[in-house]
């Protein structure tokens, strides 16, 4: 099955900074790699996605971007505003299903 | 269009109870994921339903859970003689289809006592 490491576990940035967030995986053959923000004692919310023809996806302040050679994805937040702060989850899809990464707890300090 | 919707929000249960769990797709969706996450830690997969089929329930302890969506009504994750082991936040999302964006409901929070 698929194998999804997220790093770093926690991260703290100063508002208005950069904050980057990568994943490894595992299996080749997987195709669909979403991302998702959950604030404390609040669902999972879907972000931003990207698909396995495309190298790199934005909107807004977000970004993400796949290397399927090396078989990693990032997420870039540009500008980050306190709003930012949440944990943000990585995910491939793999046989029918998503494999999560452990989660990134982002921290925007202001 | 309404998001996902579960219930209950919270649940609690003493050891030796059985816990049901509903979740009611988006409109349009046919594909019901069930995840479980412990608190501070990821979302670990359970199984993933169609109408009336458990496409793959890998994720799912071969003892004391079951899960089904049948024909009519929301799927429904069920836990037979509850341990404390089972606190989690139990999470239902729905797709349109295979590798389509998954959105997620508002979870349940179990509690064991």
């Amino acid at each position: 099955g698929e194998n999804v490491e997220q790093h770093p576990s926690t991260l703290s940035v100063q508002e208005g900074d950069s904050a980057v967030i990568k994943c490894t995986y595992s299996d080749s053959a997987s195709n669909y790699f979403p991302w998702y923000k959950q604030e404390l004692g609040k669902r999972p919310q879907l972000i931003i996605d990207i698909r396995s023809n495309v190298g790199e996806k934005k909107d807004q302040r977000i970004a993400v971007t796949l290397n399927k050679t090396a078989k990693h994805f990032s997420l870039h937040i540009t500008e980050t505003q306190p709003e930012d702060s949440a944990v943000y989850f990585c995910a491939a899809w793999d046989d029918y299903k998503l494999s999560f990464g452990a989660g990134t707890t982002v921290t925007v300090r202001a | 269009n309404a998001g996902v919707m579960q219930n209950p929000r919270h649940l609690v249960r003493r050891r030796g109870q059985e816990a049901r769990l509903r979740c009611s797709p988006m409109k349009g969706h046919s594909h019901v994921y069930w995840y479980r996450q412990l608190p501070e830690e990821g979302l670990k997969f359970m199984v993933y339903l169609q109408k009336e089929n458990i496409i793959d329930e890998s994720g799912m302890p071969k003892e004391r859970f079951s899960a089904e969506f049948p024909k009519e009504g929301p799927s429904i994750l069920r836990i037979q003689q509850v341990v404390r082991g089972d606190s989690a936040a139990y999470f239902c999302a729905s797709s349109p289809g295979d590798d389509q964006p998954q959105h997620f409901g508002d979870g349940t929070r179990l509690s064991i006592l």
